[in-house]
């Protein structure tokens, strides 16, 4: 079964700094992955998924980015980092029969 | 087009009793549902999935969900509630060949003594 690797667990940022939150898979080859953010009484947001290296589709205009430089390697990023990208980022692989597996997450605090 | 509807962002009960916590869903093709559920600080597991087999899904922790579909809901249940099972719980949405989910806003149960 998929083992994802999510890390940092928890970063506090200035506003305007930059941003990488790293994600991998193990287990598995050519996943779907996907990052999610979890926003205070929002419930759980589609940022980013990726079918494959290289492949990366955005679900909401914002001010972070993604990238799939290896099959089983997806990072989010931001230049400039700011207050309203604070939450708890959670990266997710597709498994068998249409579930997600999910990182332990990392919460982010911009301050 | 999917969307997921969970009625009540809070749903508070004693150990011992029913839990029911709601899922409405909108599909415009026969859906895959599911419920995870979150403990805090940490990411979302699977309770259980319903993918167009028995519409009685049972899944971990004694949680269970039918599927209605002349109702278009997806209730989530469980018997007897333990202080354990207190933890966020998200209902989600998959259909048309597009494995994305679109999740719900979450459900928060709160189990007192």
């Amino acid at each position: 079964s998929q083992t994802i690797h999510q890390w940092p667990a928890t970063l506090v940022q200035p506003v305007g700094s930059p941003l990488s939150l790293e994600c991998t898979v193990e287990g598995t080859s050519n996943p779907n992955l996907y990052w999610y953010r979890q926003a205070a009484g929002r419930g759980l947001q589609l940022l980013f998924y990726s079918v494959g290296i290289g492949q990366i589709s955005s679900e909401v205009p914002q001010n972070l980015s993604a990238s799939r430089p290896q099959d089983r390697q997806f990072i989010l990023s931001s230049k400039k980092l700011l207050l309203s990208d604070s939450g708890f980022y959670l990266c997710a692989v597709d498994g068998n029969n249409e579930k997600l597996f999910f990182g332990s997450g990392t919460q982010l605090s911009v301050l | 087009a999917q969307s997921v509807t969970q009625l009540g962002s809070h749903v508070s009960v004693s150990e011992g009793a029913l839990v029911l916590l709601r899922c409405n869903y909108s599909s415009s093709v026969p859906p895959y549902l599911f419920w995870y559920v979150q403990y805090p600080n940490q990411g979302l597991q699977l309770l259980l999935k319903y993918t167009s087999a028995a519409t009685l899904v049972k899944g971990i922790n004694g949680f269970e969900a039918e599927f209605k579909k002349s109702e278009t809901s997806f209730h989530l249940t469980k018997p007897s509630a333990h202080m354990s099972d207190a933890a966020e719980y998200f209902c989600a949405v998959s259909s048309g060949g597009s494995y994305i989910p679109t999740f719900g806003r979450g459900t928060s149960l709160i189990v007192h003594p």
